[in-house]
């Protein structure tokens, strides 16, 4: 079983700032992870998949990179919009069945 | 415009049945696998449930398996999660969201359902 492990769990940083989010698989995940920003009552929103690739409609401020076991989300300059919590988000299908695995997850928040 | 809607949430008994439903319209739904995923209060989403878009290969999480069965039916554009032997534990809100077209993450979610099991 993949474990996903999110730090740091809580970050302030500043409006106008770059945050960087870090997500580490317990076992190589190749590039099957994405990332969610969920707001309060709110379903999480896609917002990187394939571990770099965009959602559509995410803003080119957010961006993600990496692979096997270490994965970054980085946001270039934070809008107020953009504080939230964010989750990693694993796919393994090795050995079967497919599994889905979710990060603890980051709460980004003002400085 | 993709739109998924969760309905049968409520307050259950421990040991009580369940049954969620969720419509979904503005996409093929015969194409794409959907999913149960759920988020206890405080804490972060687990993955519950998937089925093919066809309906013929479901999956489980550990915590569903044998209590929980996930089924669709095409012609209504609905996905379903039968909910058996409910625990406390169970207690979370339940979303169904669509896998996207890599069939690795989840690109639309709809708002979610609360389910409490509570005596």
């Amino acid at each position: 079983e993949i474990v996903l492990t999110q730090s740091p769990a809580t970050l302030s940083v500043s409006p106008g700032e770059r945050a960087t989010l870090s997500c580490r698989a317990s076992q190589s995940v190749s590039t099957n992870l994405g990332w969610y920003q969920q707001k309060p009552g709110q379903a999480p929103r896609l917002l990187i998949y394939g571990a770099s690739t965009r959602a559509t409609g995410i803003p080119a401020r957010f961006s993600g990179s990496g692979s096997e076991t270490e994965f970054t989300l980085t946001i270039s300059s934070l809008q107020s919009e953009d504080f939230a919590v964010y989750y990693c988000q694993s796919y393994d299908n090795w050995p079967q069945p497919p599994m889905y695995t979710f990060g603890q997850g980051t709460r980004l928040e003002i400085k | 415009e993709v739109q998924l809607l969760e309905s049968g949430g409520g307050l259950v008994q421990p040991g009580g049945s369940l049954r969620l439903s969720c419509a979904a319209s503005g996409f093929t739904f015969i194409n794409y696998a959907m999913t149960w995923v759920r988020q206890a209060p405080g804490k972060g989403p687990e993955w519950v449930s998937a089925v093919s878009g066809s309906g013929d290969a479901t999956y489980y999480a550990d915590s569903a398996k044998g209590r929980f069965t996930i089924s669709r039916d095409n012609s209504k554009n609905a996905l379903y999660l039968q909910m058996n032997g409910l625990r406390a534990e169970d207690t979370a809100v339940y979303y169904c969201a669509k896998e996207s077209s890599n069939a690795r993450t989840f690109d639309h979610w709809g708002p979610g359902t609360l389910v409490t099991v509570s005596s």
